[in-house]
């Protein structure tokens, strides 16, 4: 099993300001890596897919980047709906997911 | 835009099984593969299997193999996921999830449409 580790575990920030999110897997996926947005009560959100293709209706302000073992997701500037718990997947083997992240407002 | 209807919160009792039904609505499964995610009180995202509709194949999680049957009606659009042997730690929101599809590829493990979950407690 791949195992992906999300850091920093919470991200403090103000709307505006930029958010810098990252995943490391144990072993290389490839580009095989999507991100989801999760708010309570809702269901997750896909985001990015394939390491830096968006998904449609997705904003610009959502960028992805990475390869092999090394990801980051990019919210260009927070806008306050963005505030939520951010989770890296990978689908090189049977899917699995980070532990996640947590943008928090400051 | 095709919506994934899922059955209602469920109560089970330790040792029993629970079944949670999803199907699609406005739309079909469109090729692409169903798959169950869950994510207990508090905790992450986990993959539990997946299913490709047209073919009846089913792939399952190595910590639910012994536990899960996922099956799908491709005629109807309709799928579930039963789960064996409850215990306290199963309780959860169950999410039946749909693959992304774009420009007519379909990319069978990129979650893209889910269901609103269904709630599983199971307590004695």
């Amino acid at each position: 099993e791949i195992v992906l580790t999300q850091s920093p575990a919470t991200l403090s920030l103000s709307p505006g300001e930029r958010a810098t999110l990252s995943c490391r897997a144990s072993q290389s996926v490839s580009n095989y890596l999507a991100w989801y947005q999760k708010k309570p009560g809702q269901a997750p959100r896909l985001l990015i897919y394939d390491a830096s293709n968006r998904a449609t209706g997705i904003p610009a302000r959502f960028s992805g980047s990475g390869f092999g073992t090394d990801f980051t997701l990019t919210i260009s500037s927070l806008e306050p709906e963005d505030f939520a718990i951010y989770y890296c997947q990978q689908r090189s083997h049977w899917p699995t997911f980070g532990g996640g992240t947590k943008v928090e407002i400051k | 835009q095709v919506q994934l209807v899922q059955s209602g919160a469920e109560v089970k009792k330790p040792g029993s099984s629970v079944k949670v039904s999803c199907k699609a609505s406005g739309g079909t499964f469109d090729n692409s593969v169903i798959s169950w995610v869950r994510q207990a009180p508090g905790q992450g995202l986990e993959w539990m299997g997946g299913i490709i509709p047209m073919s009846g194949q089913a792939n399952y999680a190595q910590m639910f193999q012994d536990r899960v049957t996922i099956t799908a009606d491709d005629s109807t659009s309709a799928a579930s996921m039963e789960l064996t042997s409850l215990r306290s730690e199963d309780t959860a929101v169950y999410y039946c999830v749909r693959g992304y599809c774009s420009g007519g590829a379909c990319y069978d493990w990129v979650f893209e449409i889910w269901g609103r979950g269904t709630l599983v407690s199971v307590s004695s």
